[in-house]
């Protein structure tokens, strides 16, 4: 299996931009998970899908970020209009269920300038 | 809601020192227990998880952890590290229930010196 995929893998935008980062989750798994990794803060997860449908977005920071899961293999987390607190590392991760082992992505890089 | 602590921010150690990583988490219920590590500049990898039974785990690259449910613990061990074994170290736990989520804890960085 590729693992979880994610594009892109770097991404440097100026503040006010859109900002798209993309997940493939593992074939199979019904969960799906987006997560930002700062020095400050950690690790956080923003939003959580089952089965396509979100569950908890209760750690998505404010209105200007949105996520999506058109289907079982693909999601998308954008950010509209970016700012620089934005900068961090995203990692998307899937897994089989909330409480089984979660498979991360390699995470982008997003720098907002 | 459920916390993680790993108390241990900054850990530096010779090769073949052993190693142990503290982690202790709070929640009332069942858990399920996890530790992840992260290589410099790469993703998180799994390195072992605790679901239920023995409560010695063992993970990869020689890593085991020991789940004591009286003390909340989860610690993670290894008797002899390596100079690759240098990464960040998270412990995470979920506990049963509809409303819960992976917590990580804050994560402990390891630096093996030669």
């Amino acid at each position: 299996d590729a693992g979880v995929i994610q594009s892109p893998r770097h991404e440097v935008t100026e503040m006010g931009q859109e900002v798209t980062l993309r997940c493939k989750p593992i074939s199979g798994h019904n969960s799906l998970f987006w997560y930002r990794q700062t020095m400050m803060r950690g690790l956080e997860l923003l939003i959580y899908f089952n089965n396509n449908v979100p569950i908890d977005d209760s750690g998505m920071p404010e209105d200007r970020f949105s996520a999506k899961m058109p289907n079982a293999s693909f999601s998308t987390l954008k950010i509209q209009p970016s700012e620089p607190r934005d900068s961090a590392v995203y990692f998307c991760a899937s897994g089989r269920g909330q409480g089984d082992t979660q498979y991360f992505g390699p995470g982008t890089r997003l720098t907002v300038l | 809601a459920q916390s993680v602590s790993q108390h241990n921010h900054h850990v530096i150690l010779s090769e073949a020192a052993s190693l142990e990583l503290g982690c202790n988490y709070s929640y009332g219920g069942t858990v399920n227990l996890f530790w992840y590590v992260q290589y410099p500049g790469q993703h998180l990898q799994l390195l072992l998880k605790y679901f239920s039974g023995d409560p010695l785990v063992k993970g990869i690259k020689g890593f085991e952890a020991e789940f004591i449910k009286s003390k909340f613990s989860f610690n993670l061990r290894k008797p002899s590290v390596q100079w690759s074994d240098t990464a960040e170290y998270f412990c995470a736990v979920i506990g049963y229930g509809t409303a819960s989520k992976l917590t990580f804890g804050t994560g402990t960085r390891l630096q093996v010196t030669l």
